[in-house]
């Protein structure tokens, strides 16, 4: 049942350099949302978007930018990696009613080095 | 501001219950979640609170008191597979781009 996937599961990359992670869904939601996770943080809202083109930044979007050009489709970027970006990279979907939470994808280990 | 306390760790035995407590100061308040979260996994929902109360889904419980800030989620029956850290979120604006804000969760281990 992948409604929801993130492409890559892992990646290892060098500090300085940009950096793309994608999320897809397939459930024709309207709001998507990237959080990062990191031990004693717990989850924190990185960006999000409520439709095509419609994004906003959440609490930590310092150094990452993101696209929706598609409903499908939600762009992570790192535009130039530092070590303090090590993290769990969860992408979340939601059809916007009030009692629906989130699917979540199964996260991106991304490791800066 | 945005503040969500629950315990970091919490212990408990095969076939009982526990009690793990959720509370929260936030600027709105348009409802409550509970998530698991299995080690390396995504997190999962597990329950959704909006009035005051307790909604039951099989084995979980969640309870809600808006006035107190205050939820708990009451696993009954424990099994080992409920060893997971348990996320309690809060949404609190009233439209759902809203990002919901997560506290730093609970993490409960079960023993035989």
């Amino acid at each position: 049942d992948a409604g929801i996937t993130q492409s890559p599961r892992h990646k290892v990359t060098e500090t300085g350099t940009p950096v793309t992670l994608r999320c897809h869904q397939t459930e024709n939601h309207r709001y998507m949302y990237w959080y990062r996770q990191d031990p004693g943080h717990g989850l924190r809202l990185i960006h999000y978007s409520y439709g095509v083109k419609d994004t906003d930044k959440g609490e930590v979007s310092d150094g990452y930018s993101v696209s929706r050009s598609k409903t499908e489709d939600f762009l992570l970027t790192l535009e130039s990696a530092t070590s303090s970006q090590t993290s769990v990279y969860f992408c979340a979907i939601s059809d916007g009613t009030a009692s629906y939470g989130y699917t979540f994808g199964s996260g991106t280990r991304l490791t800066v080095v | 501001g945005q503040n969500i306390d629950q315990p970091t760790e919490m212990t408990a035995t095969e076939g009982a219950i526990v009690q793990i407590n959720c509370t929260y100061q936030t600027s709105g308040f348009n409802g409550l979640f509970w998530y698991q979260q299995h080690a390396g996994e995504a997190p999962t929902f597990l329950s959704y609170n909006v009035l005051d109360g307790l909604e039951e889904k099989g084995r979980f419980s969640s309870f809600l008191s808006r006035s107190k800030g205050y939820s708990y989620l009451l696993l009954k029956e424990l099994q080992m597979k409920d060893s997971a850290s348990y996320l309690c979120a809060v949404r609190d604006g009233g439209g759902g781009a809203d990002g919901l804000t997560f506290g730093k969760g609970t993490h409960l281990i079960i023993q035989p």
